[in-house]
């Protein structure tokens, strides 16, 4: 079964700080999603990318977000000057095109526990 | 912006009892899907509906989508310690379908 792989599974990091997570999204998927969860919480959509560009982001994701696709295969997340309340679950996602009006499940990875102290 | 509302929050039913939860849409939806999540893991795709009053089984699993495409439920059959999680209803966006917006979830213990 093919997966998405997330690194590191637990980032800690001092507040002001500057984190990369990353991301290996499934081979044949184009789109791809960073998703965050903060502890107990529902699951928040940050950012779609798709053909080397964001096609969608969620308010959360301001200016202290960036993404990145470097090579082939990775996909990061960049949070600049971190805050206490960056802390949370951090999922990426990956999915096939589905065409007009369809949409396809998500494969999500593992997630990256984000702690800012 | 989208708000998918699930009921209930929680949920703690006796090993062997059923399970239902409820997933309402201020919206139209052209699909819903749903996803479960262990504690401590991360989103599983279950399933997708798109048609009008479509009901779709998995084993003690049976999906429902809404006449009118504004709601959608999950029932479980006897319930086993395994179904344990959060059990997540999320919607495609409204002209797009480049994300799904994730319902509140309902989260179930199952007592053994």
């Amino acid at each position: 079964e093919p997966e998405v792989t997330q690194t590191p599974s637990h980032q800690v990091t001092q507040m002001g700080q500057e984190v990369i997570l990353r991301c290996v999204p499934i081979s044949n998927h184009l789109y791809f999603y960073w998703y965050r969860q903060i502890l107990g919480q529902k699951v928040e959509f940050l950012v779609s990318f798709y053909n080397n560009e964001i096609s969608e982001k969620s308010e959360i994701f301001d200016d202290q977000f960036s993404v990145e696709r470097p090579d082939g295969s990775n996909f990061t997340l960049k949070i600049r000057s971190t805050k206490l309340e960056d802390s949370a679950m951090y999922f990426c996602a990956s999915s096939e095109y589905g065409g007009t009006g369809l949409s396809y499940g998500y494969t999500f990875g593992s997630g990256t526990r984000l702690t800012v102290v | 912006g989208q708000q998918v509302m699930q009921i209930p929050q929680y949920q703690h039913v006796q090993e062997g009892e059923d399970f239902t939860t409820y997933c309402n849409s201020s919206t139209t939806l052209s699909n819903i899907q749903w996803y479960k999540q262990r504690p401590g893991g991360h989103p599983v795709f279950l399933i997708q509906l798109v048609k009008s009053g479509e009901v779709k089984k998995q084993k003690r699993l049976t999906f429902q989508f809404g006449e009118a495409k504004k709601n959608s439920s999950l029932h479980i059959t006897a319930t086993q310690t395994t179904d344990v999680g959060t059990y997540f209803c999320a919607e495609p966006t409204s002209g797009g379908y480049q994300k799904v917006t994730f319902g509140t979830g309902t989260k179930l213990q199952v007592i053994p």
